[in-house]
């Protein structure tokens, strides 16, 4: 099936430490994208890559980094200068009219 | 900057009752406009979209939104709502022509459907 895949679902890490959340898609998209979702303020994007080894910083990018060093793949890693990383984050990409289709998500714990 | 409200941010209905979901967008081009549906423990998914033309646009399960370019809005409305459209619903614009395909969300309305 086409579609979007994120792991893990559910990710626990302690202050200081780094961590990785994967995003893959086999929709031969080009452009992918990474949200935050925190409640009651909607999606903030965190970084996009509208090409392979390319990507510019979205509306939070601060305390994360990423890499597109394939098409089909987009890991974000959440570094200890996130200030609050704990949040639902959500990997988009972006069709052909311009939607985007998303993956179920990670939910990152900071204990 | 471009931005997109939701004005409301929780709405509770019975079964049966009419739904319109308030979007407005703050930009003076053309745009592409979204209405996506996160149902609990669910992806996020695409309800319906407008690009050009009818004003009016039918989405999937009786969905349906109309844009209307003078008020910069494109609300989003059901005429009898079940229980299933317990959900959260975000309203997201992308500026046509704009050097990428970013979309602005809205921060949701939460919608709790009552049986």
């Amino acid at each position: 099936d086409g579609g979007i895949t994120q792991s893990p679902k559910y990710l626990f890490r302690k202050e200081g430490q780094n961590v990785t959340l994967s995003c893959e898609q086999n929709l031969n998209h080009d452009a992918m994208y990474w949200y935050r979702q925190d409640p009651g303020q909607g999606l903030r994007l965190i970084y996009y890559s509208q090409i392979v080894n390319d990507f510019q910083k979205g509306d939070i990018a601060e305390g994360y980094s990423v890499s597109r060093e394939k098409k089909e793949s987009f890991p974000l890693t959440v570094t200890s200068a996130q200030k609050n990383p704990t949040a639902f984050y959500l990997c988009a990409s972006t069709g052909t009219y311009n939607e985007q289709f998303f993956g179920p998500g990670t939910r990152l714990t900071v204990l | 900057a471009q931005s997109v409200s939701q004005h409301n941010h929780h709405v509770i209905l019975s079964e049966a009752a009419s739904l319109e979901l308030g979007c407005n967008y703050s930009y003076g081009g053309t745009v592409n406009l979204f209405w996506y549906v996160q149902y609990p423990g669910q992806h996020l998914q695409l309800l319906l979209k407008y690009f050009s033309g009818d004003p009016l646009v039918k989405g999937i399960k009786g969905f349906e939104a109309e844009f209307i370019k003078s008020k910069f809005s494109f609300n989003l409305r059901k005429p009898s709502v079940q229980w299933s459209d317990t959900a959260e619903y975000f309203c997201a614009v992308k500026s046509y022509g704009g050097a990428t395909n970013k979309l602005i969300f809205g921060t949701g309305t939460l919608l709790a459907v009552q049986p």
